[in-house]
């Protein structure tokens, strides 16, 4: 079974500054994809960045981007330039590229921002 | 706006209780995903329906059942609820062929067992 890892249960980074949230999975399969979801206060589920397996390039989106190491099954999260509307849970999550497969979830890094 | 519509958006009952969450997927998504999320805990998968189909299931208890309709709506069925069974409960849906990958997730239903 597949299983995803978030190591760091909680960090904190002050505004404008860049801060790197941590994922590891474990799987055998080849084809997948690979998330991270932000839970604000407001509890509702919001897609940050998803990332091919077979793509070689790390995915980026605005202020967000992420380091894809397929080989070390290791997926991680930087977030530039902080801002106050950045902090909440991070979740990274799993899903097979079989079609209709369920998103297997980390236990989420909690990120709080300083001004 | 995801598109996927859950009601209701909070629910209060009592111990025992028997309660129905539900769940409309984004137009033209076949599957649809029922998750718990405890509090302060991860997202728990709870089962997965495809074209009304059961699908996959995953931890879900015994007093709690699901089904998706032909229309591709679904309910998730609570029974003999206890406290902790308090949660926030969220359906998800995807499509048949999804090309980004991603599953598009309510707004949760906040159920809380008094």
């Amino acid at each position: 079974a597949q299983t995803v890892t978030q190591s760091q249960p909680e960090m904190s980074v002050q505004e404008a500054e860049t801060v790197t949230l941590s994922c590891t999975y474990d799987t055998s399969e080849s084809d997948y994809y690979l998330f991270w979801y932000k839970q604000p206060p407001s509890r509702q589920m919001i897609l940050v960045i998803r990332q091919e397996a077979y793509k070689q390039q790390n995915a980026t989106e605005n202020r967000f981007s992420v380091n894809f190491q397929k080989a070390a099954k290791s997926f991680s999260l930087k977030i530039s330039d902080s801002q106050l509307g950045d902090a909440a849970m991070y979740f990274c999550a799993y899903r097979h590229q079989g079609g209709s497969e369920k998103l297997v979830f980390g236990k989420g890094t909690k990120l709080t921002v300083n001004p | 706006d995801s598109g996927v519509t859950q009601t209701p958006k909070h629910l209060i009952t009592a111990t025992g209780q028997r309660v129905t969450l539900r769940c409309s997927p984004r137009s033209g998504d076949l599957s649809v995903y029922w998750y718990q999320q405890s509090l302060d805990q991860g997202l728990q998968f709870l089962i997965q329906y495809y074209n009304g189909e059961e699908r996959a299931k995953g931890n879900i208890l015994e007093r709690f059942s699901a089904q998706q309709f032909p229309d591709l709506h679904s309910e998730l069925n609570l029974s003999s609820l206890e406290l902790g069974d308090s949660a926030l409960y969220f359906c998800a849906s995807s499509g048949r062929v999804s090309g980004t990958g991603e599953l598009f997730f309510g707004e949760g239903s906040r159920l809380t067992v008094l």
